[in-house]
């Protein structure tokens, strides 16, 4: 079946280090996208890529990078730079833009700053 | 700036009828999409309106009004399995799409 893989799905991290939260998918999707998930709030866009080899940034990318090399893959890392870190962690594909298709999301990370 | 309001949680009761609220202000429109969540889960997509009107799919359907930026989610015969965040999203004069926080919806028996 086809889908979304995210991993981890539980990540706790130390200050001051960097993590890489993983995201697969096999749909045959152009586009793809983080979003970043806090209590009471919307769901916001740190990066997002409509093709290999090319992303841009969203409304809260500072602190993130992230790398398209293949169209399957999307990795986004968690810099030490990002000062509040702890949320849940959204990966998402559509076949063109997000808002003219239908999003597909994995299953989300959930990371934790001890 | 662009904002889209939805209650925060609303209770209802299992077979009841229940319609969560979805207002927006945005720079262009180009549709609006409900999306469902259970927690600690993933958002699944539900309904799609671009045009006025009310858009029917089984026991969920959704109303569109353009003029008053206006949207409602309407659940009927509720059952357990519907407590969740139901995600109101409005696509904008750029495709981007900007996300309301949810409304937590609870079933009670």
């Amino acid at each position: 079946d086809g889908g979304i893989t995210q991993s981890p799905k539980y990540l706790f991290r130390k200050e001051g280090q960097n993590v890489t939260l993983s995201c697969e998918q096999n749909l045959n999707h152009d586009a793809m996208y983080w979003y970043r998930q806090d209590p009471g709030q919307g769901l916001r866009l740190i990066y997002y890529s409509q093709i290999v080899n090319d992303f841009q940034k969203g409304d809260i990318a500072e602190g993130y990078s992230v790398s398209r090399e293949k169209k399957e893959s999307f990795p986004l890392t968690v810099t030490s730079a990002q000062k509040n870190p702890t949320a849940f962690y959204l990966c998402a594909s559509s076949a063109g833009l997000s808002g003219a298709n239908v999003l597909t999301f994995g299953a989300g990370s959930r990371l934790t700053v001890l | 700036g662009q904002n889209i309001d939805q209650p925060t949680e609303m209770t209802a009761t299992e077979g009841a009828i229940v319609q969560i609220n979805c207002t927006y202000q945005t720079s262009g429109f180009n549709g609006l999409f409900w999306y469902q969540q259970h927690a600690g889960e993933a958002p699944t997509f539900l309904s799609y309106n671009v045009l006025d009107g009310l858009e029917e799919k089984g026991r969920f359907s959704s109303f569109l009004s353009r003029s008053k930026g206006y949207s409602y989610l309407l659940l009927k015969e509720l059952q357990m399995k519907d407590s969740a965040s139901y995600l109101c999203a409005v696509s904008d004069s750029n495709y981007q799409l900007i996300w309301g926080a949810g409304t937590k919806l609870i079933i009670k028996p």
